[in-house]
C-alpha cells in the first residue's frame, strides 16, 4: 500500500520568503513521486516529478524538491514567493509493482501575503 | 491548457437525478482517469480506462458508472445522485498507465445535487 501526507493544510508566506511545504510518503517499492499544483477554478497541473534519475529535483515556476529516502520525504521548496504562487499544491505518489495509480495528498494551500 | 477537456463545466440537478459527465483526453493519450474532489474527502480516484477497457477501480459507489469509447473519450455516469455527491469531477489523462507518466487533468465539472 502506498500514501501521502502532507503536514499543514494551509502555509501561510509573505512575498520574497522562502516556500517549504511538506510531502512524506510511504511505499513498499521504489517511489514515483509528483508535485501537482491546483490555481483557483481550474485542474490539477504538474510542478515537477521524482523518478530515481536524480535526487534533486527542478520544476516548472522555479520550485524544486528533494527526495529523502531516509526520511521518506520530497518536500517542495522555492527560494522566494510570488503572488500568483497562491494555490494548491499536492504531493502524490505512485510505484511499480504497487499501485501504479497515484495517491494523492490532501492538499496544501499557500497563501502569499503582500 | 493541458489539453483535456470536460463538459459541461457546471451541473445543477435534484436528488435522485441521472447526469453524465464528458471527458476528452488529451490528443494521443490512451489512459483516462476520473476523480472526485470534495472538501472532506480530498482528491478520491475513481476509475481508469486504457483504450477502452476498464483498468482500474477505485472508491467508486456502485451508483457510478463509466466507459471509454473508441475514440478514447469517456464519459462518468452518476445515477440517484445524493445530497453528497456534489463535488467537482475531474478527468485526466496520460499517455499510458504506467506509473512514471504524469496525468493531465481537465478543468472539472462541478456537480452540484439539490
Amino acid at each position: 500500500a502506498q500514501s501521502v501526507t502532507q503536514l499543514g493544510s494551509h502555509v501561510s508566506v509573505s512575498e520574497g520568503a522562502l516556500v517549504l511545504l511538506r510531502c512524506n510518503y510511504s511505499s513498499s517499492v521504489p517511489p514515483y513521486l509528483f508535485w501537482y499544483v491546483q490555481y483557483p477554478n481550474q485542474g490539477l497541473q504538474l510542478l515537477l516529478k521524482y523518478t530515481s534519475a536524480a535526487t534533486l529535483v527542478k520544476g516548472i515556476n522555479g520550485f524544486e524538491a528533494e527526495f529523502k529516502k531516509s526520511e521518506t520525504s520530497f518536500h517542495l521548496t522555492k527560494p522566494s514567493a510570488h503572488m500568483s504562487d497562491a494555490a494548491e499544491y499536492f504531493c502524490a505518489v505512485s510505484s511499480s509493482g504497487g499501485s501504479y495509480i497515484p495517491t494523492f495528498g490532501r492538499g496544501t494551500s499557500l497563501i502569499v501575503h503582500p | 491548457d493541458s489539453g483535456v477537456t470536460q463538459t459541461p463545466k457546471h451541473l445543477i440537478t435534484a436528488t435522485g437525478q441521472r447526469v453524465t459527465l464528458r471527458c476528452s483526453p488529451r490528443s494521443g493519450d490512451l489512459s483516462v482517469y476520473w476523480y472526485q474532489q470534495s472538501l472532506d474527502q480530498g482528491l478520491q480516484f475513481l476509475i481508469q480506462y486504457y483504450n477502452g477497457e476498464e483498468r482500474a477501480k477505485g472508491n467508486i459507489l456502485e451508483r457510478f458508472s463509466a466507459q471509454q469509447f473508441p475514440d478514447l473519450h469517456s464519459e462518468l455516469n452518476l445515477s440517484s445522485l445524493e445530497l453528497g455527491d456534489s463535488a467537482l469531477y475531474f478527468c485526466a489523462s496520460s499517455l499510458l498507465d504506467r506509473e512514471f507518466n504524469e496525468q493531465f487533468f481537465g478543468p472539472g465539472t462541478r456537480l452540484t445535487v439539490l
